[in-house]
């Protein structure tokens, strides 16, 4: 069973914090990770790709993967209100993604 | 670039018609696309991965006599909801994959099905 995982939230910080998202999966041969961000009603869209362990920055966003512990986690600097929405987290098994069940953000201005 | 594009973006229907939903990669060659469903506060469901010219392969559970899907092209990939119940009333969402390599996936804007 491939289970991906993270805290459901919501999760809510205030304007120019940072917000900090986790995500555990549970198959230790996965390669290939991926964070989509979703307002309410639109499709995902595509924030950060991370293959290797450690950090990978790309702007406000920062994505960290340590596969022993078999976890991912995507962190916002400087949150801002359009930042709101969910943020999910997709593993890639085989060439296909599973995606956590996603956890609410809400920036407060 | 990597622009996939899905149409229609709503559709209402009465019970027991046939639904198409059309998903094109606009400015890419996609070998693989895939079908989602999403039905309200709940996560992405992966129904089936299509590969251009070969059948495609569904998940557990998604009845492929009922969610037929053709992938004709390297740019287009449809999704045909046959007999539509009211419970098939959802989200549904394709995405496609570069023909690169990257494992990135790359989604349309989604169809919002109501079977009334």
């Amino acid at each position: 069973q491939k289970e991906v995982e993270q805290n459901s939230g919501p999760l809510s910080v205030p304007e120019g914090a940072i917000a900090s998202l986790n995500c555990t999966y549970s198959d230790r041969v996965s390669q290939s990770f991926f964070w989509y961000r979703q307002y309410s009603g639109k499709s995902p869209e595509l924030i950060m790709s991370i293959y290797s362990n450690g950090d990978k920055e790309d702007g406000r966003f920062t994505a960290q993967l340590n596969k022993a512990s078999q976890y991912v986690s995507l962190l916002i600097r400087d949150s801002q209100p359009s930042d709101s929405a969910t943020y999910l987290c997709a593993v890639n098994f085989g060439g296909q993604f599973y995606f956590g069940t996603g956890t609410s953000l809400t920036v407060i201005p | 670039g990597a622009v996939v594009s899905q149409h229609p973006s709503r559709v209402i229907c009465k019970s027991g018609t046939s639904v198409k939903i059309e998903c094109r990669s606009l400015d890419f060659q996609a070998t693989t696309m895939f079908w989602y469903r999403q039905f309200p506060k709940q996560s992405l469901m992966l129904m089936a991965t299509s590969n251009e010219g070969s059948k495609a392969t569904y998940e557990q559970g998604v009845e492929k006599d009922k969610f037929l899907i053709n992938h004709a092209s390297l740019t287009l990939s449809t999704l045909t909801v046959t007999s539509a119940h009211p419970e098939d009333s959802s989200f549904y969402i394709c995405s496609a994959r570069t023909r690169t390599g990257s494992m990135e996936q790359f989604f349309g804007p989604g169809t919002r099905l109501t079977v009334l």
